[in-house]
């Protein structure tokens, strides 16, 4: 079965430090793995795109990670932001429109 | 704003009442998909268009869930006799692409409560 999951399930970080965050899938065929931003009562916004032959990405303070071997991603943000409080979804694409979507990681930033 | 605009943002009905939600992708892009999502969980799919033809069917649609795209531009989401367990924010996303799923980018959802 495609499923994609993701650590921690929730994340309380204080502002300036930096975190880490998981995505773990089961997808085949896999054709790309995306970031997705989503704050509160909004809809996801695109962090990053990755297809099988990237190994890393950035966006900004955004850096995202891909082991196609492992089937693992994850999202490291740098110096986080009162801003970074969100859910941040990842989402693998199976070919075609085929988009299996993971439950997310909500991350608090506190001062 | 060129972005995708959902309306209505919000919606509270009581069950059994009949609800629409329009969605205008961005004006270019071919592909217009609807999900659901509810608090705590990652977006599910519900249906996909490319232009006017819808492709794709989730089986969470239920007979009760219609969509359309009529002129292959705006597209709309009717729910016929809501339940309570149709609470949920209903997000659209357009992208651009004929093979591989493009970039997609999304609407700010249309939240239904049903009472």
């Amino acid at each position: 079965k495609n499923q994609v999951e993701q650590s921690p399930q929730s994340l309380i970080i204080l502002e300036g430090k930096n975190c880490t965050l998981q995505c773990n899938y089961t997808v085949s065929p896999f054709s790309n793995l995306r970031w997705y931003k989503q704050d509160t009562g909004r809809g996801p916004v695109s962090l990053t795109i990755m297809t099988f032959s990237e190994n890393t990405k950035s966006n900004g303070r955004y850096t995202a990670t891909l082991d196609a071997d492992t089937k693992q991603s994850s999202l490291h943000i740098t110096a986080s932001q009162l801003s970074d409080s969100a859910s941040y979804i990842c989402v693998v694409s199976s070919g075609g429109d085929k988009l299996i979507f993971g439950t997310g990681t909500r991350l608090q930033v506190f001062p | 704003d060129t972005g995708v605009s959902q309306d209505p943002r919000h919606k509270i009905t009581k069950r059994g009442q009949n609800v629409t939600f329009r969605c205008d992708p961005i004006s270019e892009h071919n592909r217009l998909y609807w999900y659901r999502q509810t608090l705590g969980q990652g977006p599910e799919f519900l249906t996909y268009f490319q232009n006017e033809a819808q492709l794709e069917k989730s089986r969470l649609l239920s007979d009760r869930f219609s969509a359309e795209r009529p002129k292959g531009s705006f597209s709309t989401l009717e729910i016929q006799r809501t339940e309570q367990g149709d609470s949920a924010m209903y997000l659209c996303a357009s992208s651009f692409g004929q093979g591989e799923a493009g970039e997609l980018f999304f609407g700010e959802g249309s939240r239904l409560t049903v009472l």
